[in-house]
């Protein structure tokens, strides 16, 4: 069966440190992957996806990057974090949307970034 | 650029209670997924609709799709405290890699 996880879970860092989590996906090939973002208690706001090694579409301008150095593999990085970079932030991967089951996401643990 | 609108923002109900949730667009969309999410955690799947006027079974939760697949709404009979949580909505269409998710409801259900 497929698994994702992401790591750290809990991270507290000063501002204008640099930042990086770490996501695997086991079980699967090819995925398509994705870091989101969410406020507390609201909906989700998509950073960046992923459809192959080395390939990052960026959804919004910011102060973060993202790197895929290998198949099941997703980073999120940022040089020098800000205080607006708070935030839970959940990777996440699906497959290839299928007309007849639709674009399933499965999602990590979350990682709650909080920059003090 | 897609949009999701869900209603209400926030609810609380008393155990046993009915309650309906709405997640409408001006968008087509080929398939719609409903997602429930605890504090802490990631967002986990409870339905997929595909076709326009599909109408879901779950336990106690109904998930309708709107005939033109702009829509859906998410129906829980006889509420119970273990259905609290935060509802989302995501839309997707088979050629995107990607989903828009509504900004979800968050249900708070009294003992």
């Amino acid at each position: 069966s497929q698994t994702i996880h992401q790591w750290p879970a809990t991270l507290v860092q000063p501002v204008g440190s640099p930042l990086s989590l770490e996501c695997t996906v086991e079980g699967t090939s090819n995925p398509n992957l994705y870091w989101y973002r969410q406020a507390a208690g609201r909906g989700l706001q998509l950073l960046f996806y992923s459809v192959g090694i080395g390939q990052i579409s960026s959804e919004v301008p910011q102060n973060l990057s993202a790197s895929r150095p290998q198949d099941r593999q997703f980073i999120l990085s940022s040089k020098k974090l800000l205080l607006s970079d708070s935030g839970f932030y959940l990777c996440a991967w699906t497959e290839l949307p299928r007309e007849s089951s639709g674009n399933t996401i499965y999602f990590g643990e979350g990682s709650w970034l909080t920059v003090v | 650029t897609q949009l999701l609108e869900q209603s209400p923002q926030f609810l609380s109900i008393q155990e046993g209670e009915n309650l309906t949730v709405y997640c409408n667009s001006s968008s087509v969309f080929s398939s719609l997924q409903w997602y429930r999410q605890e504090p802490g955690e990631g967002p986990v799947l409870l339905v997929t609709v595909v076709t326009g006027g599909e109408v879901k079974k779950l336990k106690r939760l109904t998930f309708q799709f709107g005939d033109a697949r702009k829509d859906s709404s998410l129906h829980i009979t006889a509420a119970q405290p273990g259905d609290t949580g935060l509802y989302l909505c995501a839309g997707a269409n088979t050629n995107a890699g990607k989903s828009t998710f509504g900004d979800g409801t968050t249900l708070t259900v009294k003992p």
